[in-house]
Protein backbone atom coordinates (compact mmCIF):
# COMPACT_ATOMS: atom_id res chain seq x y z
CA UNK A 1 0.00 0.00 0.00
CA UNK A 2 1.28 3.72 -0.50
CA UNK A 3 0.92 6.17 1.56
CA UNK A 4 2.26 7.87 5.07
CA UNK A 5 2.39 6.18 8.09
CA UNK A 6 3.05 7.20 11.39
CA UNK A 7 3.95 5.47 14.68
CA UNK A 8 3.01 5.28 17.46
CA UNK A 9 -0.61 6.21 17.06
CA UNK A 10 -0.58 6.97 21.00
CA UNK A 11 2.40 7.96 23.10
CA UNK A 12 2.72 8.98 26.80
CA UNK A 13 5.50 10.50 28.06
CA UNK A 14 6.79 11.28 31.28
CA UNK A 15 8.04 15.33 32.04
CA UNK A 16 11.56 15.51 31.29
CA UNK A 17 11.80 12.76 28.89
CA UNK A 18 12.94 13.48 25.18
CA UNK A 19 10.18 10.90 22.93
CA UNK A 20 10.45 10.12 18.95
CA UNK A 21 7.27 9.96 16.56
CA UNK A 22 7.85 8.38 13.34
CA UNK A 23 6.98 9.16 10.01
CA UNK A 24 7.42 6.78 6.72
CA UNK A 25 6.36 7.10 3.26
CA UNK A 26 6.33 5.19 0.33
CA UNK A 27 5.14 7.65 -2.23
CA UNK A 28 8.75 9.12 -3.29
CA UNK A 29 7.84 12.30 -2.22
CA UNK A 30 10.85 14.95 -1.62
CA UNK A 31 8.90 17.15 0.60
CA UNK A 32 7.42 16.21 4.39
CA UNK A 33 5.80 18.49 6.78
CA UNK A 34 5.38 17.81 10.43
CA UNK A 35 2.44 19.96 12.02
CA UNK A 36 0.93 19.95 15.50
CA UNK A 37 -3.10 20.39 16.29
CA UNK A 38 -4.40 21.40 19.94
CA UNK A 39 -7.61 20.51 21.02
CA UNK A 40 -10.63 22.66 18.48
CA UNK A 41 -6.98 24.30 16.86
CA UNK A 42 -5.78 24.17 13.31
CA UNK A 43 -2.49 22.88 12.06
CA UNK A 44 0.43 24.46 12.65
CA UNK A 45 3.57 24.06 11.22
CA UNK A 46 6.52 22.37 13.17
CA UNK A 47 9.37 21.68 10.54
CA UNK A 48 9.63 20.73 7.17
CA UNK A 49 12.08 19.37 5.24
CA UNK A 50 12.24 19.53 0.84
CA UNK A 51 15.10 17.18 0.24
CA UNK A 52 17.47 14.56 1.88
CA UNK A 53 19.65 16.22 4.75
CA UNK A 54 17.74 19.42 4.47
CA UNK A 55 15.09 20.99 7.22
CA UNK A 56 13.69 24.57 7.94
CA UNK A 57 11.97 25.34 10.63
CA UNK A 58 8.05 25.93 11.01
CA UNK A 59 6.35 28.33 12.89
CA UNK A 60 6.94 27.02 16.57
CA UNK A 61 10.11 24.69 16.03
CA UNK A 62 11.00 25.11 19.91
CA UNK A 63 11.50 22.08 21.90
CA UNK A 64 11.28 19.60 19.09
CA UNK A 65 14.03 18.25 16.32
CA UNK A 66 14.01 16.44 13.23
CA UNK A 67 16.28 14.66 10.85
CA UNK A 68 16.03 13.76 7.37
CA UNK A 69 18.97 10.85 6.40
CA UNK A 70 16.37 8.96 4.19
CA UNK A 71 14.48 10.09 1.66
CA UNK A 72 11.66 7.77 3.11
CA UNK A 73 11.80 9.09 6.70
CA UNK A 74 11.47 12.39 9.12
CA UNK A 75 11.09 11.47 12.23
CA UNK A 76 10.23 13.90 14.95
CA UNK A 77 11.47 14.08 18.39
CA UNK A 78 9.88 16.19 21.40
CA UNK A 79 12.63 16.89 24.04
CA UNK A 80 11.85 17.78 27.37
CA UNK A 81 12.43 21.66 26.17
CA UNK A 82 8.93 21.15 25.06
CA UNK A 83 6.85 22.77 27.86
CA UNK A 84 3.58 21.93 26.64
CA UNK A 85 3.55 18.82 24.12
CA UNK A 86 0.26 17.29 24.68
CA UNK A 87 -1.24 17.52 21.42
CA UNK A 88 -2.36 15.60 18.14
CA UNK A 89 0.97 15.54 15.34
CA UNK A 90 0.54 14.84 11.72
CA UNK A 91 2.90 14.15 9.27
CA UNK A 92 2.73 14.52 5.63
CA UNK A 93 4.14 14.87 2.54
CA UNK A 94 4.03 16.17 -1.04
CA UNK A 95 6.00 16.43 -4.62
CA UNK A 96 6.63 20.41 -4.66
CA UNK A 97 3.60 22.12 -4.91
CA UNK A 98 1.48 18.88 -5.80
CA UNK A 99 -1.45 17.43 -3.65
CA UNK A 100 0.08 16.44 -0.13
CA UNK A 101 -0.69 13.37 2.10
CA UNK A 102 -1.29 13.05 5.95
CA UNK A 103 -0.91 10.14 8.06
CA UNK A 104 -2.98 9.50 10.66
CA UNK A 105 -1.87 10.99 13.46
CA UNK A 106 0.31 10.56 16.72
CA UNK A 107 -1.68 11.72 19.76
CA UNK A 108 1.10 12.36 22.49
CA UNK A 109 0.38 12.92 26.32
CA UNK A 110 2.42 14.09 29.01
CA UNK A 111 1.96 11.65 32.28
CA UNK B 1 4.10 33.56 5.64
CA UNK B 2 0.37 33.67 3.67
CA UNK B 3 -3.07 33.93 5.56
CA UNK B 4 -5.67 31.69 5.07
CA UNK B 5 -9.20 32.65 6.41
CA UNK B 6 -12.21 30.03 6.47
CA UNK B 7 -16.03 30.97 6.81
CA UNK B 8 -18.27 30.26 8.74
CA UNK B 9 -16.12 28.84 11.75
CA UNK B 10 -19.13 26.53 12.62
CA UNK B 11 -22.12 25.13 10.66
CA UNK B 12 -24.94 23.34 12.02
CA UNK B 13 -27.16 21.85 9.21
CA UNK B 14 -30.42 19.63 9.36
CA UNK B 15 -29.38 16.03 7.35
CA UNK B 16 -30.41 16.94 3.60
CA UNK B 17 -29.23 20.70 3.58
CA UNK B 18 -26.82 22.08 1.22
CA UNK B 19 -23.88 24.00 2.33
CA UNK B 20 -20.97 26.13 0.90
CA UNK B 21 -17.61 26.86 3.06
CA UNK B 22 -15.67 29.64 1.81
CA UNK B 23 -11.57 29.97 1.53
CA UNK B 24 -10.02 32.97 1.35
CA UNK B 25 -6.30 33.96 0.62
CA UNK B 26 -4.09 36.46 1.33
CA UNK B 27 -1.24 35.93 -1.75
CA UNK B 28 -1.20 34.30 -4.72
CA UNK B 29 -0.97 30.50 -4.10
CA UNK B 30 0.34 27.19 -6.00
CA UNK B 31 -2.30 24.79 -4.97
CA UNK B 32 -5.32 24.86 -3.04
CA UNK B 33 -6.39 21.51 -0.88
CA UNK B 34 -9.63 21.01 1.00
CA UNK B 35 -9.86 18.46 3.23
CA UNK B 36 -11.92 16.58 6.27
CA UNK B 37 -10.76 15.89 9.29
CA UNK B 38 -12.70 12.83 10.44
CA UNK B 39 -13.41 12.67 14.38
CA UNK B 40 -10.11 10.46 14.56
CA UNK B 41 -8.22 12.95 13.22
CA UNK B 42 -7.08 11.70 10.36
CA UNK B 43 -6.88 14.11 7.60
CA UNK B 44 -8.96 13.00 4.32
CA UNK B 45 -8.48 14.23 0.69
CA UNK B 46 -11.00 15.83 -0.80
CA UNK B 47 -10.00 18.32 -3.22
CA UNK B 48 -6.70 19.22 -5.02
CA UNK B 49 -7.94 22.22 -6.74
CA UNK B 50 -5.79 25.14 -7.54
CA UNK B 51 -7.73 26.76 -9.55
CA UNK B 52 -11.18 25.49 -11.70
CA UNK B 53 -14.39 23.39 -10.67
CA UNK B 54 -13.95 19.88 -9.28
CA UNK B 55 -16.56 17.54 -8.35
CA UNK B 56 -16.79 14.16 -6.85
CA UNK B 57 -20.13 13.04 -5.62
CA UNK B 58 -22.11 14.94 -3.49
CA UNK B 59 -19.45 17.47 -3.16
CA UNK B 60 -17.66 20.08 -5.64
CA UNK B 61 -15.32 22.56 -4.92
CA UNK B 62 -14.38 25.98 -7.01
CA UNK B 63 -11.08 27.84 -7.04
CA UNK B 64 -11.41 31.30 -8.33
CA UNK B 65 -7.18 31.90 -8.09
CA UNK B 66 -7.42 35.41 -9.67
CA UNK B 67 -9.61 36.66 -6.76
CA UNK B 68 -7.73 34.32 -4.19
CA UNK B 69 -11.14 32.03 -2.50
CA UNK B 70 -12.21 28.50 -3.44
CA UNK B 71 -15.28 27.54 -2.12
CA UNK B 72 -16.58 24.07 -0.95
CA UNK B 73 -19.94 22.91 -1.92
CA UNK B 74 -22.05 20.12 0.15
CA UNK B 75 -25.37 19.03 -1.10
CA UNK B 76 -27.82 16.76 1.08
CA UNK B 77 -25.80 16.48 3.71
CA UNK B 78 -25.27 13.20 6.06
CA UNK B 79 -24.31 12.96 9.59
CA UNK B 80 -21.23 11.34 8.05
CA UNK B 81 -20.00 14.54 6.56
CA UNK B 82 -19.64 15.95 10.26
CA UNK B 83 -15.96 16.93 11.43
CA UNK B 84 -13.92 19.51 10.83
CA UNK B 85 -13.31 21.24 6.80
CA UNK B 86 -9.85 22.71 6.01
CA UNK B 87 -8.81 24.23 3.10
CA UNK B 88 -4.55 24.39 2.50
CA UNK B 89 -2.38 26.34 0.68
CA UNK B 90 0.79 26.36 -1.15
CA UNK B 91 2.53 29.67 -0.91
CA UNK B 92 4.55 31.00 -4.28
CA UNK B 93 7.73 31.84 -2.03
CA UNK B 94 9.45 28.61 -2.84
CA UNK B 95 9.34 28.09 0.52
CA UNK B 96 7.07 25.12 0.09
CA UNK B 97 5.29 25.40 3.13
CA UNK B 98 1.58 24.20 3.22
CA UNK B 99 -0.51 26.92 4.99
CA UNK B 100 -3.83 25.58 6.56
CA UNK B 101 -6.95 27.95 7.36
CA UNK B 102 -8.69 27.60 10.92
CA UNK B 103 -11.40 25.56 9.50
CA UNK B 104 -14.69 25.52 9.76
CA UNK B 105 -16.42 22.73 11.72
CA UNK B 106 -19.63 21.12 10.49
CA UNK B 107 -22.44 19.18 12.61
CA UNK B 108 -25.06 17.42 10.54
CA UNK B 109 -28.15 16.80 12.68
CA UNK B 110 -30.34 13.60 11.43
Amino acid sequence: DGGITQSPKYLFRKEGQNVTLSCEQNLNHDAMYWYRQDPGQGLRLIYYSQIVNDFQKGDIAEGYSVSREKKESFPLTVTSAQKNPTAFYLCASAEGHSEAFFGQGTRLTVV
Amino acid sequence: GIQVEQSPPDLILQEGANSTLRCNFSDSVNNLQWFHQNPWGQLINLFYIPSGTKQNGRLSATTVATERYSLLYISSSQTTDSGVYFCAVFDQTGANNLFFGTGTRLTVIP
